[in-house]
Formats: C-alpha cells, structure tokens, sequence
C-alpha cells in the first residue's frame, strides 16, 4: 500500500518568507508526528497530532512554527518569516494508533532558506 | 531528561565482515522501547530493528541483531555479512511515553561506509 508521503521534496525560499509543508499519512492511522532534522545531526521532535485530540506541540522551537491537522488526514506544517536558522530536512511519520510503537516516516522536504 | 549517544560518527567495514554500532541511552524509565533505524540518501527513514526493554532476550532480523544491556543502557547493532546496500546512516531511537505521545529520541547518527 501507499506509504507517508511529503511535499514538496525540496523547498527553497527567502529569509522573511512563510512556507507551507504538507504530509500524507498512511490511511488509517491516527498518529502523525513531524520531526526536524539538521545537517548531520538526528531528529528532533516538533509536534505530534492524535485523531482529534489536541496536539502536543512541546517541541516547537517559536511561534513562527505552526501546524495542523484535519482528523486523521493530512497535516500541514507552517513556518512563518523563515530564517536561515530553519533550513533542515522536516520528516513526518504516522503510526497506526497511539498504542502502536512503530512510526512510518515520510522522504522529508529539505528546506533551504537563503 | 532522556538522551541518546552514539559515539561514533563514522565506521567502515569490509563487505562481507560484521560491524557493531554502538548507543547508549539515559533514562528513569522501566519500561521502553528502542529502535535502530537506516538512513540511506534518499532520506527515507527504515526501521531495522526494535526491542522491548521487558524482553531479556536480544532481538534479531536476519543479519541484524542487538546486544541489549539493559543494566548499562546500552544497545549496540551488530550487521553481519555486510553488504553494499547496508551503506547509510543508522540512528539509534528511545522512544519515551507522555500521555499518549510516543515520540522518539533519536542519537546524531553514525555513517556506515562498506568498502568493496
């Protein structure tokens, strides 16, 4: 079956610029989570949706960041007046339930802001 | 706070011989998951293998298994029959429990190079 899906792959805007980065989950899973990742480095958390509970957004880094979510489709991450600080890959996963131990991730969007 | 290390940034091998990567974990926790997932560049994230930290025996998929100290917070890959396609970069993950979010934690990261 079809398996999480991104876009776009690659994303380059200007500082100051939003942008709107889209993840489709596996259908019928409940749990979706976006993650960063820096050049080189392992992911980091940024915020985790479960079918129509609200979202646990801890791992935000400001207020520039922002997601959502329809039910238990896709899920939007927005990134208000980009700075340089944000370029990273953003990687979704899903997993089927908030029980299930095992996320399925997407092939991320490499943001670059220049 | 629960952390994850991976101390090599880099390791190479022979094609053909085994590799063991190392990670270790901080936690409070009793009761856990962890993961090792691969990274080849397509950046595709593939789990290659979890264990439960109730379960004492270590957990393999064909030429990947695990060497889980649980006592020592420890939790080393080791890749046997190495082969080209095992090139990538391989992060060890805790995935912690808040509620109902099941995050993970992941490590930097090491590279794994297969020389043929």
């Amino acid at each position: 079956g079809a398996g999480v899906s991104q876009s776009p792959s690659n994303k380059v805007t200007e500082k100051g610029k939003d942008v709107e980065l889209r993840c489709d989950p596996i259908s019928g899973h409940t749990a979706l989570y976006w993650y960063r990742q820096r050049l080189g480095q392992g992911l980091e958390f940024l915020i985790y949706f479960q079918g129509n509970s609200a979202p646990d957004k801890s791992g935000l880094p400001s207020d520039r960041f922002s997601a959502e979510r329809t039910g238990e489709s896709v899920s939007t991450l927005t990134i208000q007046r980009t700075q340089q600080e944000d370029s990273a890959v953003y990687l979704c996963a899903s997993s089927l339930s908030r029980a299930s131990y095992e996320q399925y991730f997407g092939p991320g969007t490499r943001l670059t802001v220049t | 706070a629960q952390t994850v290390t991976q101390s090599q940034p880099e390791m190479s091998v022979q094609e053909a011989e085994t590799v063991t990567l190392s990670c270790t974990y901080d936690t409070s926790e009793s009761d856990y998951y962890l993961f090792w997932y691969k990274q080849p560049p397509s950046r595709q994230m593939i789990l290659v293998i979890r264990q439960e930290a109730y379960k004492q025996q270590n957990a393999t998929e064909n030429r990947f298994s695990v060497n889980f100290q649980k006592a020592a917070k420890s939790f080393s890959l080791k890749i046997s029959d190495s082969q080209l396609g095992d090139a990538a970069m391989y992060f060890c993950a805790y995935q912690i429990r808040m509620d109902s979010n099941y995050q993970l934690i992941w490590g930097a990261g090491t590279k794994l190079i297969i020389k043929p």
